[in-house]
This record gives structure tokens, sequence and C-alpha cells, in this order.
């Protein structure tokens, strides 16, 4: 149980492109979602929380307007990275949990290079 | 506030023992122990919600203190499978995380035949 898929897992595109995220639980509904940023040997950075059906809270020094979240189901939350560029390129990890102090089940990360 | 992990880094032999802190200068509501291999996703490990708690089986378990503020996870007899980046993530006391973790800087832990 509590599986968090990922989609796509790598990610390759142009300067000023668009890339979607996905991240939907499997086998439980996920009443808040957390999307992480992490660098190469570095730790995980939240990124915003991600609440079904209401706006994302972002943490500070992240753009809302560059990274648009959507939480429209209980099993899926997406990340857009609007107009990316190559210092956007990152490993992004979301998490879901069913609330409080749950347990985070981690999806497997999608790797964006921006070109 | 980012807790602060040590060691940053533990390089060990087959069978050996390992001890990761976790330390926070604020009272926690939890603390949750992951851990991540290279290009993947952090694995959870476990969460402990309780002071003067400690849980886990006999390969791997965890403290908390009674202050909340310290936590420790111990590898028994390690195996080339525990090889990876340990991270520790904190909730902070009051009640207003909503389950937001923030964390540590994490422990390299490499274990060689």
């Amino acid at each position: 149980g509590a599986v968090v898929s990922q989609h796509p897992s790598r990610v390759i595109c142009k300067s000023g492109t668009s890339v979607k995220i996905e991240c939907r639980s499997l086998d439980f509904q996920a009443t808040t979602m957390f999307w992480y940023r992490q660098f190469p040997k570095k730790s995980l950075m939240l990124m915003a929380t991600s609440n079904e059906g209401s706006k994302a809270t972002y943490e500070q020094g992240v753009e809302k307007d560059k990274f648009l979240i959507n939480h429209a189901s209980l099993t899926l939350s997406t990340l857009t990275v609007t107009s990316a560029h190559p210092e956007d390129s990152s490993f992004y990890i979301c998490s879901a949990t069913s609330g409080g102090a749950d347990t985070q089940y981690f999806g497997p990360g999608t790797r964006l290079t921006v070109l | 506030q980012q807790p602060v992990q040590s060691p940053q880094a533990v390089i060990l032999r087959e069978g050996e023992d390992a001890v990761i802190n976790c330390s926070s200068s604020k009272a926690l509501y939890s603390v949750h122990w992951y851990r991540q291999k290279h290009g993947e996703a952090p694995v959870f490990l476990m969460i402990l919600l309780k002071g003067g708690e400690q849980k886990g089986h006999e390969k791997i378990s965890a403290s908390f203190n009674e202050k909340k503020q310290q936590s420790s996870l111990y590898l028994t007899a390690s195996q080339l499978s525990y090889s990876g980046t340990y991270f520790c993530g904190t909730e902070g006391a009051g009640g207003t995380s909503y389950g937001k973790l923030t964390f540590g800087q994490g422990t390299i832990l490499t274990v060689h035949p």
C-alpha cells in the first residue's frame, strides 16, 4: 500500500517551454500533497503544499506564477513549470499524505533538464 | 528551521554499526526518517511522535528524546543495502505545520564488503 507515482520520470525541454509533472496516489486518498525540489547531493527543499480543492501554499522564495500547482482530486496533483529556464533543471519529487502527522510517501521523482 | 544532522558521512564495513543524529533548536511535533539511494526518491523508514519513544526493529531503530528536540537512527550489523543518504524530516510543534516537513542536510552512509 501507499504507492505514489510520478509522470514523467525524466523530461528534457527547451528553454521557454512549459512542463507538467503529475503526481498520483495510487491506493489511498491524499488530502495533502507536497512538492519538493532537490539539487544534486543536497537536501529536499519544500516548494509548496497542495490541498485538494484549494490553492497551494508556497514556501518563501518560490514563485507561484512560475510553479503552478493544481490539486484537482484526492489522488492527483500537478506541477507545471512555466517558461522553464536552465536554472530550473532539478529533481522534482512529490509526496502524499492522508493528513496530519501521517507518513509522507514519496513518488519516484522527475528529473527535469532544461536546455 | 532546518534540523542539523550528524555526521555528514559515515563509512562502514559490513556488520558494523552506525548512529545518525538529528537535532533541532526547538521542540518538535514529529521526526520522520528516510533513506534515499542515488537517483531515487526517499523511502520511509519510521516516524516518531512521542518524547522518549524508541521504535524499529533489531537492525534499524530510532529514538526521540524526552524534550523532543533530538532523534537518533541506529543501524546495527550494517548490510550493503544500507548504503544511501539518510534524511531526517521534522515537523515543528504547535500544530500549524499541517504535516510540512523540514529536512536535514542528509548523512551519506557507505557500507563496504
